[in-house]
């Protein structure tokens, strides 16, 4: 089993609704982070939390909200999903004081 | 927000041959993450580097930490058709920030 995984992997979904991307960990880190990758534009940090209950705004959150309510769960949320927010989704842990991230295998979001 | 300049953006090259490929930033950074995405997958460490001229290598990927602090470069030698997939490096500031910046990735395609 995975380490870190992502629900769904893929998910298809109409402008306007709100959707929820899932991520759960068993290897114990603190750090958890969610990523969008985008052909040609790498990897951006949406949000990220280094507890429960801890919240931290990224490069991109606009259009996103995430909730950390167990060490284990971290999910993201789109209230309003719109088309430019079609992209693949990876979520990360890492240990505290540790910068290396291990990622999960992404959730594919399409908009339409 | 900070950004690394990861080149070339993609090469297509024949089995057997030696890749490099590096990236440089504005920034001084205290860490450098290499990282390989297999298609349809997340991306997976290759190597870490902490310190100002470290040269670390995980078979035949070889891996530098620039004196500068502010660029990296990793080697693939003796290249085989498994070496496909996007490389991205990543930074880490120094200080109590453990937010990772990513490169935009080097797409590596390898003929048999």
């Amino acid at each position: 089993d995975a380490d870190v995984t992502q629900t769904p992997r893929n998910r298809i979904t109409k402008t306007g609704k709100r959707i929820m991307l899932e991520c759960s960990q068993t290897k114990g880190h603190d750090r958890m982070y969610w990523y969008r990758q985008d052909p040609g534009l790498g990897l951006r940090l949406i949000y990220y939390s280094f507890d429960v209950k801890d919240i931290n705004k990224g490069e991109i959150s606009d259009g996103y909200s995430v909730s950390r309510q167990a060490q284990a769960k971290f999910s993201l949320s789109l209230e309003s999903a719109i088309p430019n927010q079609t992209a693949l989704y990876f979520c990360a842990t890492a240990s505290q004081g540790n910068t290396e991230a291990f990622f999960g295998q992404g959730t594919r979001l399409t908009v339409v | 927000g900070q950004q690394l300049n990861q080149s070339p953006q993609s090469m297509f090259i024949q089995e057997g041959e030696d890749v490099s490929m590096n990236c440089t930033s504005s920034s001084i950074f205290n860490t450098w993450l290499w990282y390989k995405q297999d298609p349809g997958e997340g991306p997976v460490l290759l190597i870490a580097l902490y310190k100002a001229g470290e040269l670390t290598s995980n078979g035949r990927l070889t891996a530098q930490f620039g004196i500068t602090r502010k660029d990296s470069f990793l080697n693939i030698s003796a290249s085989i058709p498994s070496d496909v997939g996007i490389y991205f490096c990543a930074g880490r500031l120094g200080g109590s920030n453990y937010k990772l910046t990513f490169g935009k990735g080097t797409l590596l395609t390898v003929n048999p």
